[in-house]
């Protein structure tokens, strides 16, 4: 399973852009690229997710380049309810199997 | 419901106890994960299951740990002898298909406590 590095954590203020950059460079050729939100005391809950290109929905939009080593998720202008961890997972399907594997993720706080 | 459930959402439970915690997954959802989360740590995988088999048990520390999943439905997480290093969130999470291209819908949670 391809590991993936993120920082730990990134400071914002509401209105403002953010960018979240994970790494994965040993990234398999059929592996899809998704991004996680967690808050407190709650399951994490899907985000967004991607195999190249760009992909956008209501809440993010998901940047990933050409040789897919890495991958930006991209908040725009976040609120003070953005505050959470964003994990970035790397993972594919093999002969109908997959699993989850979550890194530590990046601890997003939003002041006013 | 429309989504995953698990019960209970609180344990407390004396050191050396068994305790089993409970997820039932969104009805027709074949995949189902287990994971433990420590306080203010990341998720850590347990077992997954592909409908009621487990391709995938690397996760369970040690063999206190067991789980099992009756067909396409509720899965059981039962922790033997229970220790104070097992104290946690369990988190249960469920998808459509193993394909990595889809969503995983996790539940809230159990939080156990052993004392």
């Amino acid at each position: 399973l391809a590991k993936t590095t993120q920082p730990i954590s990134m400071d914002s203020y509401e209105g403002q852009e953010v960018n979240i950059t994970c790494s994965h460079n040993n990234i398999a050729t059929n592996d899809y690229i998704t991004w996680y939100q967690q808050f407190p005391s709650q399951g994490p809950r899907f985000i967004i997710q991607g195999y190249k290109t760009k992909v956008t929905n209501e809440v993010a939009s998901l940047f990933i380049p050409a040789d897919r080593k890495s991958s930006t998720l991209s908040l725009p202008r976040v609120s003070l309810s953005d505050t959470a961890v964003y994990y970035c997972l790397v993972g594919h399907g093999n002969s109908g199997y997959s699993t989850l594997t979550f890194g530590k993720g990046t601890m997003l706080l939003v002041s006013p | 419901g429309a989504g995953v459930s698990q019960s209970p959402s609180n344990k407390v439970t004396e050191k050396g106890k068994d305790v089993e915690l409970r997820c039932d997954p969104i009805s027709g959802h074949t995949a189902l994960y287990w994971y433990r989360q420590r306080l203010g740590q990341g998720l850590e995988f347990l077992i997954y299951f592909q409908g009621n088999s487990a391709p995938d048990k690397s996760g369970l520390p040690s063999d206190r740990f067991s789980a099992e999943r009756t067909g396409e439905s509720v899965s059981t997480l039962t922790i033997q002898r229970t220790q104070q290093e097992d104290s946690a969130v369990y988190l249960c999470a469920s998808s459509p298909r193993t394909f990595a291209g889809t969503e995983a819908f996790f539940g809230q949670g159990t939080r156990l406590t052993v004392v």
